[in-house]
């Protein structure tokens, strides 16, 4: 089963619009880390934001920002405001530590997001 | 000083050969993982090793053989190339069970295999 869902594949917006990214997780774990990550047309793997099991509280920097609610096993990412510069793959993932400490990283299959100028 | 890297960035070669991707990671971090991404961008899991421990070892071919000579690095060995093999490779590290384990793996750059 996928253990995390980004029902999104590819996403087109014009310049500063604004623009969420859906993503829906599956864990039994009670401790667990969930991220974004953001891939340019370059090839690297940026890290955006980390979120523990623990801390639901909403996080906002500049024109990010992401909507962790347990209840729906969501974390939801809000660009404000686009740039064509935000135009990239982004990838939801979960992690669950286990007893060694490893994280095992199950990524979402990635949404495309294009901004159009 | 780069946290995590791979050499080399790009390698392409011909079906059967054998070819071995290196990273190598700064951090002190206790962990390191391989990735590989697909051409459909799908990223997965391949192996995961523990100090010098191999952890995960997810349903990848015999191939594929990674080797830690110690917890900085883990190199990916690659036997008999296959067309399907084509893909880019990620290397990470993550603090592990001992330290100050925040659950962020820290990625390499990628290594773009091509099989011709």
């Amino acid at each position: 089963a996928q253990k995390v869902t980004q029902a999104q594949t590819e996403i087109s917006v014009v310049e500063k619009e604004d623009v969420t990214l859906d993503c829906v997780y599956e864990t039994r774990d009670t401790t667990y880390y969930l991220f974004w990550y953001k891939q340019p047309p370059s090839g690297e793997l940026v890290f955006l934001i980390r979120r523990n099991s623990f801390d639901e509280q909403n996080e906002i920097s500049g024109r990010y920002s992401w909507n962790f609610q347990k209840s729906t096993s969501s974390f939801n990412f809000t660009i404000t405001a686009s740039q064509v510069v935000d135009s990239a793959v982004y990838f939801c993932a979960l992690s669950e530590p286990d007893q060694t400490g490893a994280n095992n990283l199950f990524f979402g299959t990635g949404t495309r997001l294009t901004v159009i100028p | 000083d780069t946290a995590v890297s791979q050499t080399p960035k790009y390698l392409v070669t011909q079906m059967g050969n054998d070819k071995s991707i290196k990273c190598e990671q700064n951090l002190g971090h206790d962990t390191m993982y391989w990735y590989k991404q697909d051409s459909k961008k799908f990223l997965k899991i391949m192996f995961s090793y523990n100090n010098k421990e191999l952890i995960i070892n997810e349903t990848v071919p015999n191939r594929f053989s990674p080797k830690s000579p110690d917890k900085a690095h883990l190199n990916l060995h690659i036997n008999s190339l296959e067309l399907g093999d084509s893909a880019v490779y990620f290397c990470a590290s993550s603090q592990g069970a001992y330290g100050i384990n925040t659950g962020e793996l820290f990625f390499g750059e990628g290594s773009r295999l091509t099989v011709l």
